[in-house]
């Protein structure tokens, strides 16, 4: 069965760093796409980051308003997604969900999110 | 970007309506296409994909069509949990772009 558990959430000031996991089981990385997806309070849902692995070459992109700030990454070793965000702003408070390709062009699992505050 | 419209944005509707739900892309996506609800302070659930594929264990009143451009999600008889924001999304080119969302309100 699938699961994908985040962490790492919390508050942290403007211009402040912050690391998010996501513990996934249940399916191999190399064999999907994996995604953040983040949703401000109130707010409609935004794809920040996504990374996979192409032929043979591990590839990651990002949205224009992450790009520069954040890196997505993995380790296969401890099934684990990771999103490093730096520079953070005000405007990246939301809940972070990490989410799992399924093949198909879809999004067929989500974590439950963990929340990023950003404030001072 | 591809950006995608959805209309309404909030539609009230009663126990046993038929309810439609449009999604408009600014460049065609051919049928990448995906429908998800979200109750609130839920996470997301995926309805439909490819336009019209429904996901495993999704109930058949939850239709979706279109390709191109234009993409309708059809609730053939809307039931009471049921109601909830729905949001289309493309997967034709990245950035992935997420619709609006439709609030479906009682």
């Amino acid at each position: 069965e699938v699961h994908l558990v985040e962490s790492g959430g919390g508050l942290v000031q403007p211009g402040g760093s912050l690391r998010l996991s996501c513990a996934f089981s249940g399916f191999t990385f190399s064999d999907h796409y994996m995604d953040w997806v983040r949703q401000a309070p109130g707010k409609g849902l935004e794809c920040v980051a996504r990374v996979g692995i192409r032929g043979k070459t591990y590839t990651a992109e990002y949205a224009a308003s992450v790009k520069d700030r954040f890196t997505i990454s993995t380790d296969d070793s401890k099934n684990s997604l990771y999103l490093q965000m730096n520079s953070l702003k005000t405007d990246d408070t939301a809940v972070y969900y990490c989410t799992r390709d399924g093949g198909n062009y879809r999004f067929d699992y989500w974590g439950q999110g963990t929340l990023v505050t950003v404030s001072s | 970007d591809t950006q995608l419209t959805q209309s309404p944005s909030f539609l009230s509707a009663s126990v046993g309506d038929r309810v439609t739900i449009t999604c408009r892309a600014s460049q065609g996506i051919r049928s990448y296409l995906v429908w998800y609800q979200q109750k609130l302070g839920k996470v997301p659930k995926l309805l439909i994909y490819r336009a019209s594929t429904l996901q495993s264990g999704v109930p058949s009143r939850f239709s979706g069509s279109g390709s191109g451009t234009e993409f309708t999600l059809t609730i053939t008889s809307l039931q009471p949990e049921d109601f909830a924001t729905y949001y289309c999304q493309q997967f034709n080119s990245y950035p992935l772009t997420f619709g609006g969302g439709t609030k479906v309100e009682i």
